[in-house]
C-alpha cells in the first residue's frame, strides 16, 4: 500500500505570494493533519480534515487554510507569503478522525520563503 | 490547555548503551499518548503508543515506553541502542478536542 505523498517536495517562493500544498493520503483513509515543522516552534498543529469536513484547527492565523475532497486528498494554501512562514509542512492521514488514531506522515513539503 | 515537555534537547549514547528519552506531559484526564521517530528529511514515523491498559507498552524496533499516570510521564527506553536508531524523537499527547501537541523533540546521537 502507497504511502501518505505530499506535492511538491521543495518550493520557494517570495513574500507576499501564496503556495498549495497537496497531500494524498494512504488508500482508505478518511482523516488528514496537516503540521508545521520549524527548528524554532517545532511540531504544531494546523489542521484536520475529516470526510471533506475540518475538525480541529490549531493557532494560525487565516492566511492558512485548507480543504479536503471527496477522495480524501487535502490541500493547504498559505496566501500573503511571509519569511516566517519558511517551514517543513508535514501531512499525516489516518483510518478514521486522527484524534486517537494512529497517524502516518508523509515526507513533507519544504518550503522557504525568500 | 494539554502540554508536552521533552527536557533533553539533544542526548548522545554509545552504540550497544541503553537509552531513556524523558517526556512528561500536561493534562487533565487520561491522555492519548505517542512516541515518534523522524529521521533527517523524512516524516515521523509511530514507535509506539498508549491508550488504557498495561501501562507498559512495547513498539516498533525494539522500543518501549512506560506511563506513570503519578509522575505525568511517558519515558521511551531501548535496551541497546544501534546506530541505525539517531533521529529525532517526539513525543506527543492527544486530548482537548482531539488535538494534538507534539514536544520540541529529542535529537540522538549514536557514538560507534
Amino acid at each position: 500500500k502507497a504511502g501518505v505523498t505530499q506535492t511538491p517536495r521543495y518550493l520557494i517562493k517570495t513574500r507576499g505570494q501564496q503556495v498549495t500544498l497537496s497531500c494524498s493520503p494512504i488508500s482508505g483513509h478518511r482523516s488528514v493533519s496537516w503540521y508545521q515543522q520549524t527548528p524554532g516552534q517545532g511540531l504544531q498543529f494546523l489542521f484536520e480534515y475529516f470526510s471533506e469536513t475540518q475538525r480541529n484547527k490549531g493557532n494560525f492565523p487565516g492566511r492558512f487554510s485548507g480543504r479536503q475532497f471527496s477522495n480524501s486528498r487535502s490541500e493547504m494554501n498559505v496566501s500573503t507569503l511571509e519569511l516566517g512562514d519558511s517551514a517543513l509542512y508535514l501531512c499525516a492521514s489516518s483510518v478514521q478522525e486522527s484524534s486517537y488514531n494512529e497517524q502516518f506522515f508523509g515526507p513533507g513539503t519544504r518550503l522557504t520563503v525568500l | 490547555a494539554q502540554s508536552v515537555t521533552q527536557p533533553d534537547i539533544h542526548i548522545t549514547v554509545s552504540e550497544g548503551a541503553s537509552l531513556e528519552l524523558r517526556c512528561n506531559y500536561s493534562y487533565g484526564a487520561t491522555p492519548y499518548l505517542f512516541w515518534y521517530v523522524q529521521s533527517p528529511g523524512q516524516g515521523l514515523q509511530l514507535l509506539l503508543k498508549y491508550f488504557s491498559g498495561d501501562t507498559l507498552v512495547q513498539g516498533i524496533k525494539g522500543f518501549e515506553a512506560e506511563f506513570k499516570r503519578s509522575q505525568s510521564s511517558f519515558n521511551l527506553r531501548k535496551p541497546s541502542v544501534h546506530w541505525s536508531d539517531a533521529a529525532e524523537y517526539f513525543c506527543a499527547v492527544v486530548g482537548d478536542a482531539g488535538k494534538s501537541t507534539f514536544g520540541d523533540g529529542t535529537t540522538l546521537t549514536v557514538k560507534p
